[in-house]
């Protein structure tokens, strides 16, 4: 059963960088699919925040696209985010999943990590 | 970015009820819609994509279709297991967007 699992500090300061790391484990390999991003905030909701392909190609939020950086590390079987420059509005839990998609390029997320908190605070 | 609008935003029902959550998008996005399941404190869990396919391993009683612009998750016979929240959200243009949430409670 694929598992994903993020890490990170839990903790960091306005104006600094956040990062994230997610650990793709139980059979399945950053060789294939796309990977993702999201978050999740009471005020904001669920919000995707982009996703990389194991090519190393990356679709961005564009509204966030400009403090995004997302990789993958096919050798450890893991993806990255950071996020610069970050506010008290980038406080929520972070999300990775994996992304699948059909011949009509319609995609899902169809396995989560299961959170992690992120406090953006002085 | 598409919008998309959740209706009910919450949900009283009982055991063994058959119950209807919609979502509608601002633009048309075909069958390009996908509902989540999440429980408190929890991952979402995909449960339909591409409008009415269900994921491998959820139960036959959640289905969904698509009715004109309007998206439904139905369940049709609710278990103990099945109070949660629901969200809709679409792929069909970047960025990806969800409603709202829908939440079922006793």
């Amino acid at each position: 059963q694929v598992h994903l699992q993020e890490s990170g500090p839990g903790l960091v300061k306005p104006s600094e960088t956040l990062s994230l790391t997610c650990i793709v484990s139980g059979g399945a390999t950053t060789t294939s699919n796309w990977w993702t991003w999201l978050r999740q905030a009471p005020v904001t909701g669920l919000e995707w925040i982009g996703e990389v392909h194991h090519s190393g190609t990356t679709i961005y939020n564009p509204s966030l696209e400009s403090r995004l950086i997302m990789s993958v590390d096919n050798s450890k079987n893991q993806f990255s985010l950071k996020v610069t420059s970050v506010t008290a509005a980038d406080t929520a839990v972070y999300y990775c999943a994996r992304g699948s998609r059909d011949g009509y390029n319609r995609n899902w997320f169809d396995s989560w990590g299961q959170g992690t908190l992120v406090i953006v605070s002085s | 970015d598409i919008q998309m609008t959740q209706s009910p935003s919450s949900l009283s029902a009982s055991v063994g009820d058959r119950v209807t959550i919609t979502c509608r998008a601002s633009q048309s996005i075909s069958s390009y819609l996908n509902w989540y399941q999440q429980e408190p404190g929890k991952a979402p869990k995909l449960l339909i994509y591409a409008a009415s396919s269900l994921q491998s391993g959820v139960p036959s009683r959640f289905s969904g279709s698509l009715s004109g612009t309007d998206f439904t998750l139905t369940i049709s016979s609710l278990q103990s297991e099945d109070f949660a929240t629901y969200f809709c959200q679409q792929s069909y243009t970047i960025p990806y967007t969800f409603g709202q949430g829908t939440k079922l409670e006793i």
